[in-house]
């Protein structure tokens, strides 16, 4: 079955250090990726995708992610936090087309 | 441009009501998606439409649920009659025909069944 594991439910981090949110999956076929992330209370807002080509994506506000086939993985990072970072975060995978399936997210906070 | 918008934002209602959620897409879209978000099973599909036609139901809870999309630029979900248990975040999500476009997702709503 096609599945998403995001294996840290919380992480904290401190304000500058660097950032590593965990994504795998199970799919047959090759996925397209997504991370999103949710501030409280609002909807979901994209960071970053990969759909095909280089493995190393850029996203807005300084992430970016990084395709590994072999690992199955899709790990989202950031080279300094802000503390306006703390929200959730979801992994998620989709063929064209099709709906997503997410992660169950992983929360971040941000001490200083 | 005008984002995907959900209304009500918020909704209590006693359980028995009937509930409904509107969706209104981004201009231009032809994919439109309707998820829920509860604490205990995280973001779910309820269902998904292309081109206002229903593609994949396999989500909808129960025959309680219903969805329709009568037009490129409306949606609802209704709920008949609410239960506690459908207490959860609803969101609507929009997106182009080509399947390399992200989805963009509204701002959801809040429904409370006492």
């Amino acid at each position: 079955a096609q599945s998403v594991t995001q294996p840290d439910i919380h992480i904290t981090v401190s304000e500058g250090a660097s950032l590593e949110l965990r994504c795998n999956y199970s799919y047959g076929a090759t996925p397209y990726l997504f991370w999103y992330v949710q501030s409280p209370g609002q909807g979901l807002q994209l960071l970053l995708k990969y759909f095909s080509g280089d493995t190393l994506v850029q996203g807005i506000k300084g992430f970016e992610a990084e395709f590994k086939r072999s690992q199955s993985s899709f790990n989202l990072r950031k080279p300094s936090v802000h503390w306006s970072d703390a929200a959730e975060y979801f992994c998620a995978v989709s063929q064209a087309g099709t709906a997503l399936i997410f992660g169950k997210g992983t929360t971040l906070s941000v001490s200083s | 441009d005008a984002g995907v918008i959900q209304s009500p934002r918020h909704e209590v209602t006693e359980m028995g009501q009937e509930v409904t959620l509107r969706c209104k897409p981004i201009s231009g879209h032809n994919s439109l998606f309707w998820y829920r978000q509860t604490m205990m099973r995280g973001l779910e599909l309820l269902i998904y439409f292309n081109n206002n036609v229903p593609i994949d139901d396999s989500g909808m809870p129960e025959d309680r649920f219903s969805a329709k999309m009568p037009n490129a630029s409306f949606s609802t979900l209704k709920i008949q009659p609410s239960e506690p248990r459908d207490s959860a975040v609803y969101f609507c999500a929009s997106r182009g025909l080509d399947g390399n476009q992200p989805q963009h997702f509204g701002d959801g709503t809040r429904l409370s069944i006492l």
